[in-house]
């Protein structure tokens, strides 16, 4: 089945460093990635959707110059988070829809703790 | 503004015990739901809906999708500790691609 590597896992860093995370579709062509963050107990929020090939977008609220989204291959997209502070801290989930294959929705990545310290 | 809201928030159950969890979506252009069971990481995908009426099986889970109430259920019977997790449902629309998550509903079993 189709499958979306992310990684770091799990991350720490200080306050005022940039973290980058990268999801990769190992075995399918992800045109489109989407971005989330989810706090402790609570939903997963979309924060943007990359485009391979074209500038990412950004859902309201979400700063573009802070969440750095590039979508450079196929892929391959990354999500660096810069300048971070404490409130940063959050678990980041990548997801890409399956072109083709609407039986199985979309492909979650295994998510990234990120963890500001 | 497109939404999804799930009930109950939490749930707490006794194994053997059947649960209903709820989704109603408001979403623009919808085209789909999806349910998806979440443990420690990433979410894992359950269902994807798209027809009125029809019920989708997986073992002891199933759901069904109602569009002129603009809603869906989750069932699962015979319920173990194993299914104790936080099970999302997703609303997608035709445009965009892009699909809403409702709050979740965290389901505890216990023995």
């Amino acid at each position: 089945g189709a499958v979306v590597s992310q990684h770091p896992s799990r991350v720490i860093c200080k306050s005022g460093t940039s973290v980058k995370i990268e999801c990769r579709s190992l075995d399918f062509q992800a045109t489109t990635m989407f971005w989330y963050r989810q706090f402790p107990k609570q939903s997963l929020m979309l924060m943007a959707t990359s485009n391979e090939g074209s500038k990412a977008t950004y859902e309201q609220g979400v700063e573009k110059d802070k969440f750095l989204i590039n979508h450079a291959s196929l892929t391959l997209s990354t999500l660096t988070v810069t300048s971070a502070h404490p409130e940063d801290s959050s678990f980041y989930i990548c997801s890409a829809p399956q072109r083709g294959r609407t039986n199985y929705g979309y492909t979650f990545g295994s998510g990234t703790r990120l963890t500001v310290v | 503004e497109d939404k999804v809201v799930q009930s109950p928030l939490s749930l707490v159950v006794h194994e053997g015990d059947t649960v209903t969890l709820n989704c109603s979506y408001e979403v623009t252009n919808f085209r789909s739901l999806l349910w998806y069971k979440q443990e420690k990481k990433a979410p894992t995908f359950l269902f994807m809906l798209t027809s009125s009426g029809i019920e989708k099986k997986s073992g002891r889970l199933s759901s069904i999708l109602d569009k002129k109430e603009l809603s869906s259920i989750l069932n699962i019977t015979a319920t173990q500790t194993g299914d104790s997790a936080i099970y999302l449902c997703a609303g997608g629309a035709n445009t965009g691609n892009q699909f809403y998550f409702g709050t979740g509903t965290s389901l505890t079993v216990i023995p």
